[in-house]
C-alpha cells in the first residue's frame, strides 16, 4: 500500500524565515495531497491542497509544489509568524485505497520570535 | 468550526469495557472517516462509509466496529478495551466518495483507558 515519509520531523525558523516541509510518496497512481496543521490537542485543520494534475498551488503565505516524477511534494511558508507554530502533516489518497488519507509521521514546526 | 461534531470530547474507562463514539458530518457531506491518532503509530486510517455503505477499510481492529446511519451520523464502537486503545480519535467528512475531496476534521474524542 501507499507510504508517505515526511521530513524534517522537527523545524525550528526564525520568526519572518521561510520554512519548508517535503514529503514522498510510494504509490505513482495517488492523486491527492493535502497539508493539515495541527496545534496542541485541536483537531488536525486542512490549511492547502494539491492535485496530481497541478505543480503549484498557492495561499497567501502557503504554496506546495508537487513534482510527481519524483514522487515528492513540499509545503512552503514564508514570512513565519509565532501563530504557525504545529506540527504539520502531509497526506497522500487514491481512488483505489477509497477516500483514506495515508499521513507522513509530523513536522513539528517552532518559530522563534 | 469545521462543522463536523464529535461526541463525547472526554472518555475514561477501563480495560474490557465498550464504548461508543459518535460524529455528525458536515451538512451535505455524505463520506464520514474514522482516524485514530497515538504517540506511537500517528495519524491512523480506520475505516470509511459513504451514504450508509463501507467503503474502504483500514487497519481497524476486529474489536472495533462502526456504521453510518440513514441521517447520516456515524458511531463507531470499541469493545474488550485495551491499555494500548487509548488515543485520540477523529472523525472527518467530505461531499463526496471520490478521493481527491477534501476531507474536514472534528474535534476528536480523547480515550483514556486505565
Amino acid at each position: 500500500g501507499e507510504n508517505v515519509e515526511q521530513h524534517p520531523s522537527t523545524l525550528s525558523v526564525q520568526e519572518g524565515d521561510s520554512a519548508v516541509i517535503k514529503c514522498t510518496y510510494s504509490d505513482s497512481a495517488s492523486n491527492y495531497f493535502p497539508w493539515y496543521k495541527q496545534e496542541l490537542g485541536k483537531r488536525p485543520q486542512l490549511i492547502i491542497d494539491i492535485r496530481s494534475n497541478v505543480g503549484e498551488k498557492k495561499d497567501q503565505r502557503i504554496a506546495v509544489t508537487l513534482n510527481k516524477t519524483a514522487k515528492h511534494f513540499s509545503l512552503h511558508i514564508t514570512e513565519t509568524q509565532p501563530e504557525d507554530s504545529a506540527v504539520y502533516f502531509c497526506a497522500a489518497s487514491k481512488e483505489e485505497y477509497g477516500n483514506k488519507l495515508v499521513f507522513g509521521a509530523g513536522t513539528i514546526l517552532r518559530v522563534k520570535s | 468550526d469545521s462543522g463536523v461534531t464529535q461526541t463525547p470530547k472526554h472518555l475514561i474507562t477501563a480495560t474490557g469495557q465498550r464504548v461508543t463514539l459518535r460524529c455528525s458530518p458536515r451538512s451535505g457531506d455524505l463520506s464520514v472517516y474514522w482516524y485514530q491518532q497515538s504517540l506511537d503509530q500517528g495519524l491512523q486510517f480506520l475505516i470509511q462509509y459513504y451514504n450508509g455503505e463501507e467503503r474502504a477499510k483500514g487497519n481497524i481492529l476486529e474489536r472495533f466496529s462502526a456504521q453510518q446511519f440513514p441521517d447520516l451520523h456515524s458511531e463507531l464502537n470499541l469493545s474488550s478495551l485495551e491499555l494500548g486503545d487509548s488515543a485520540l480519535y477523529f472523525c472527518a467528512s467530505s461531499v463526496g466518495r471520490q478521493a481527491d475531496q477534501p476531507q474536514h476534521f472534528g474535534d476528536g474524542t480523547r480515550l483514556s483507558i486505565l
